[in-house]
């Protein structure tokens, strides 16, 4: 069956360290975004891909970067970790919005 | 801009019904709903586009007035597997298939 994963489930780290996220998909699907979840926030944008080489801005991008260099992988790299980024990290992909997203089960980010 | 929810909370008895609220200051071209349970990854519902459709899913139904750019999500006869976190997620006009989502509405049914 068709799955998007992410790893690790959970992750502590220091401030000040280079962290990435990953998130592997066999859905096929063009389309990837990565999500952070808050308390009182809800989920927030970070960036998004719709296909290889392409890597787009969402609302909350600083301090994050993300690359595609293949249709199932879209890693999410913190560049220097920082307390505020402490956080929970969705990633979902879709094959068009008319079908709603399938997300990954989520990593657990602590930074201390 | 996030879209607006509403309630933030709510708590129903098993059998009650109970409509969540989202609303958005921009055009949109479609409206998503989605359930995560605790501890779990949200789960798609349903989607809505701007035409004012109703769709429904069981006993969970939504509506959608993209005039008002606003979009309601009805829940009847609230069984204890509707309990979890409900996110509208929105569509800006242009289609671009980048979803915003609100800060979302807590749903408890207790027996």
């Amino acid at each position: 069956d068709a799955e998007i994963t992410q790893s690790p489930r959970h992750k502590i780290t220091e401030t000040g360290r280079q962290v990435t996220l990953a998130c592997h998909q066999t859905w096929n699907h063009n389309n990837m975004f990565w999500y952070r979840q808050d308390l009182g926030h809800g989920l927030r944008l970070i960036h998004y891909s719709y296909g290889v080489h392409d890597t787009n801005k969402g609302e909350v991008s600083d301090g994050y970067s993300v690359s595609r260099s293949n249709t199932e992988d879209l890693p999410l790299t913190l560049e220097s970790a920082a307390s505020s980024q402490t956080s929970v990290y969705f990633c979902a992909s879709s094959e068009t919005a008319y079908y709603g997203y399938t997300f990954g089960s989520g990593t657990r980010l602590t930074v201390v | 801009q996030q879209p607006v929810q509403s309630p933030q909370a709510v708590i129903l008895r098993e059998g009650e019904d109970a409509v969540i609220n989202c609303s958005s200051s921009k055009a949109l071209y479609s409206v998503h709903w989605y359930r995560q349970k605790h501890g779990e990854a949200p789960v798609f519902l349903m989607i809505l586009l701007k035409g004012g459709e109703q769709k429904g899913h069981d006993k969970i139904s939504a509506s959608f007035n993209e005039k008002k750019q606003q979009s309601s999500l009805y829940l009847t006869a609230s069984q204890l597997s509707y309990s979890g976190t409900y996110f509208c997620g929105t569509e800006d006009s242009g289609g671009y298939q980048k979803v915003t989502f609100g800060t979302g509405t807590k749903l408890q049914v207790i027996p």
